[in-house]
């Protein structure tokens, strides 16, 4: 079975400054899918960015962008210039390739954007 | 707006008792997924339909069961609730080989 780890709970960055959110994941997949998603305190669950695991290029969506490390099986999330509006739960999701929508998901964590 | 609706808001019901939740998906999307998020925890997939049929199912029991309808509407029933049936349930629709969008999700509080 696939699990999706986040080991920080809780991140605090500095408006305008970077912060980097982590995930490693366990599969014997080779073809699949990570995610990002964003849930603010309205509790709709938005997706920030998305890498396919045959691109070798790391994703990238504005202030966005990830660091894709298949072999160590690891997906970090970098915001730049962070906002206030960035303040919210951080997930990463795991779904395997032909597996409809069946997202695995990790504990999240929580970043807080200071003024 | 994703166009994914949920209702309703919020409810309360007590042990042993049923619930129906229901999910309004976006326009052109035929699969809809449901998630159980418990309190300070990421979501759990439930299971998915697929133009009506159930077509993968999570690790939950028998009496989480749920409908697809024509117009790719979809409800999700949980009978004889327990306590820990307490959580958000997350609805999300989505077009063939694209990301899926979520509603704002239906809290359900079990006394």
């Amino acid at each position: 079975a696939q699990t999706v780890t986040q080991s920080q709970p809780e991140m605090s960055v500095q408006e305008a400054e970077t912060v980097t959110l982590s995930c490693t994941y366990d599969t014997s997949e080779s073809d699949y899918y990570l995610f990002w998603y964003k849930q603010p305190p309205s509790r709709q669950m938005i997706l920030v960015i998305r890498q396919e695991a045959y691109k070798q290029q790391n994703a990238t969506e504005n202030r966005f962008s990830v660091n894709f490390q298949k072999a160590a099986k690891s997906f970090s999330l970098k915001i730049s210039d962070s906002q206030l509006g960035d303040a919210a739960m951080y997930f990463c999701a795991y779904r395997r390739n032909n597996a409809g929508n069946m997202l695995t998901f990790g504990g999240g964590t929580r970043l807080m954007v200071k003024p | 707006e994703t166009g994914v609706t949920q209702s309703p808001t919020h409810l309360i019901k007590t042990r042993g008792q049923q619930v129906t939740l229901r999910c309004s998906s976006q326009s052109g999307h035929n699969t809809v997924s449901w998630y159980q998020q418990a309190l300070g925890q990421g979501p759990q997939f439930i299971f998915q339909y697929y133009r009506e049929e159930e077509n993968g199912r999570g690790n939950f029991p028998p009496r989480f069961s749920g409908l697809q309808f024509p117009n790719y509407s979809s409800e999700l029933n949980v009978n004889a609730l327990e306590l820990d049936d307490s959580a958000l349930y997350l609805c999300a629709s989505s077009a063939p080989d694209q990301p899926q969008h979520f509603g704002d999700g239906t809290r359900l509080s079990i006394l």
